[in-house]
């Protein structure tokens, strides 16, 4: 089945700093990739995604890319917050779109 | 309000002692699905449904069962828990039948089994 790789596992940064987490995928039926962020002790939320025929999308501060020839695919946070402190979690769906495979997460720190 | 539901909360339980956690939406959602977290492991789907009476493995069903005879419940059954089985668990649904779009979370249901 699919199998997504997540890294880093933490990452650290400054206030004000730009933050970027990367996710590859080993599927190229995936066809949908959906970012969620998790706060301490609260549910995932989806704060951006992406379909296959997309390079890149982008929401205010944050960004999303797709490589779908390197099957990788990221997620870029500017001027970061300290409320941007939560675990990320990348996804892939693919098949009949209805399986969903997460990658084990990015606990982000936010210093102000 | 729209949401989606989980009970119990948490759960201490024992080997072997049968179990069902809840999963309810009000938001008329074809699509949904049980997920566990672990430490370092992220999200597992466990099972999810695609309509009534419509359901499939993800990828660890081993040790679970579900069921979905209504559009709005979507109940997880541990008929014969185990440790392994301890984890954070999170229903979720979605507008869409191909789950092309976005998953709201339920608050999640904390298992410990001893």
């Amino acid at each position: 089945g699919e199998n997504v790789e997540q890294h880093p596992s933490t990452l650290s940064v400054q206030e004000g700093d730009s933050a970027v987490i990367k996710c590859t995928y080993s599927d190229s039926a995936s066809n949908y990739f959906p970012w969620y962020k998790q706060e301490l002790g609260k549910r995932p939320q989806l704060i951006i995604d992406i379909r296959s025929n997309v390079g890149e999308k982008k929401d205010q501060r944050i960004a999303v890319t797709l490589n779908k020839t390197a099957k990788h695919f990221s997620l870029h946070i500017t001027e970061t917050q300290p409320e941007d402190s939560a675990v990320y979690f990348c996804a892939a769906s693919w098949g009949n779109f209805n399986k969903f495979y997460f990658g084990s997460g990015t606990k982000l720190n936010v210093k102000p | 309000e729209a949401q989606v539901t989980q009970n119990p909360r948490y759960l201490i339980t024992v080997t072997g002692k049968k179990l069902t956690v809840t999963c309810s939406q009000n938001m008329n959602h074809e699509y949904m699905s049980w997920y566990r977290q672990d430490p370092g492991l992220g999200l597992r789907q466990i099972y999810y449904s695609m309509n009534v009476e419509v359901t499939d493995k993800g990828d660890v069903p081993e040790g679970y069962k579900v069921s979905r005879k209504e559009k709005r419940n979507f109940p997880l059954i541990l008929e014969s828990p185990s440790p392994n089985q301890t984890s954070l668990y999170f229903c979720a649904s979605s507008p869409l039948a191909r789950a092309y779009n976005e998953q709201f979370f339920g608050p999640g249901t904390r298992l410990t089994v001893l």
